[in-house]
Parts: C-alpha cells; sequence; structure tokens
C-alpha cells in the first residue's frame, strides 16, 4: 500500500534562512512525488514533482526537492524563506500501476517569522 | 482556461438532508477526481473518473455517496443522509491521464452539517 510520512506538524524558520520540509514514502514500483501548498480556506496548488531523471527538482516560488530513492525520501526546500512562504504543504506520492491514487501526507504547517 | 471551478464554496445543511456539489474541470483533462479534507488532516481520495467511467472508489466513499460523470466533463458528487462527519472540505480535481501528469484542484466545497 501507498503511504506519505511528513514527520514534522511545524516547521519554524526566520525570514531569509533556508527551509527544509520532510517526507518519506511507501509505494510499489516507481514513485511519482508531489508537492503541493495550501493557504486558509483554499485549495492546493501544484508547486513540484519529481518523475524521472536528475533528482533534484525545481519548482515554483524558488522552492526545490530532492529525490533520494534509497531514503525513500522528498524533501522540499528553499535557500531563502520569506514570510509569504507562511502555509500548509503536502507531499503526496503515487506509484506508476494503472489506476493508482494520489495519497497525502498529513501536511506541514511552515511558520516564516519576520 | 479557469483551471477546475467547484460549486457552491459553501454549504450548510441540516442533518438528513441530502446535499449535491458540482466541479467542471479543466477542458481538455479526462481524468477527474474527488478528495475529502477534515482539518487538521491531508487530502484523501474518494473516487475517480476516467472520461464518464467511474474507475475507482475509496472505502472511505459509503453507500451515502455517489458521484456521477454522465458526459465525462463536469461531475456532481451526491451525500445522501448527511451526517455531523460529513463536514469537511470535498476537493475535485483533474488531469490527463498517466500517473506522472500533474492533477490540479479546485478551491473546493465546504460542507458544514448542523
Amino acid at each position: 500500500a501507498q503511504s506519505v510520512a511528513q514527520p514534522e506538524d511545524q516547521v519554524n524558520v526566520a525570514e531569509g534562512n533556508p527551509l527544509t520540509v520532510k517526507c518519506t514514502y511507501s509505494v510499489s514500483g516507481n514513485p511519482y512525488l508531489f508537492w503541493y501548498v495550501q493557504y486558509p480556506n483554499r485549495g492546493l496548488q501544484f508547486l513540484l514533482k519529481y518523475i524521472t531523471g536528475d533528482n533534484l527538482v525545481k519548482g515554483s516560488y524558488g522552492f526545490e526537492a530532492e529525490f533520494n530513492k534509497s531514503q525513500t525520501s522528498f524533501h522540499l526546500k528553499k535557500p531563502s524563506a520569506l514570510v509569504s512562504d507562511s502555509a500548509l504543504y503536502f507531499c503526496a506520492v503515487r506509484g506508476d500501476q494503472a489506476g493508482t491514487a494520489l495519497i497525502f501526507g498529513k501536511g506541514t504547517t511552515l511558520s516564516v517569522s519576520s | 482556461d479557469t483551471g477546475v471551478s467547484q460549486d457552491p464554496r459553501h454549504k450548510i445543511t441540516k442533518r438528513g438532508q441530502n446535499v449535491t456539489f458540482r466541479c467542471d474541470p479543466i477542458s481538455e483533462h479526462n481524468r477527474l477526481y474527488w478528495y475529502r479534507q477534515t482539518l487538521g488532516q491531508g487530502p484523501e481520495f474518494l473516487t475517480y473518473f476516467q472520461n464518464e467511467a467511474q474507475l475507482e472508489k475509496s472505502r472511505l466513499l459509503s453507500d451515502r455517496f455517489s458521484a456521477e460523470r454522465p458526459k465525462g466533463s463536469f461531475s456532481t458528487l451526491e451525500i445522501q443522509r448527511t451526517e455531523q462527519g460529513d463536514s469537511a472540505m470535498y476537493l475535485c480535481a483533474s488531469s490527463l491521464s498517466g500517473p506522472g501528469n500533474t492533477i490540479y484542484f479546485g478551491e473546493g466545497s465546504w460542507l458544514t452539517v448542523v
């Protein structure tokens, strides 16, 4: 069965500092990994995804994520955090078999202080 | 293209009443998904369609829930005999078929059962 773990409920960083939001996954076959962001009372916005190829994926708003197959991780990173990055972040995974749904983690709240 | 749209955005209903939500996907997308999200949790998969065929249903989708996509375009999610536990945000999403394609979400429909 597919699963996603986001071990931190909340991550606090100061503006200008680098940030990391952690994600580990379990899936049969090759993984397709996604990060989404959610602002209060809004839907989910797509940030980036890993399908194949380069382990470092670049996405929207300066975010990037590193795929590590041996550690089954897909951590979200940004070199310099902004206060406007404060939001709820979700990691999601699906397998490469037909019909598998996208499964989400519980989310990590990122709080960036000025 | 205006993205995935959902209607209504908010619905308050009395326990025992039926409610219906509508979703209009991105026009060229053949896959349509329904998810449910409660406070403090990540989105939980309910069901998805490829064109008009409902291909997968979660065990979360009780007999009181029914979803349709009659012409392979818009979809409806109906909840019969609502219960307080049905209070949640119902998210619709769409994509092209294929596990690596990005799933785009709408703004969600909030349901409050009183």
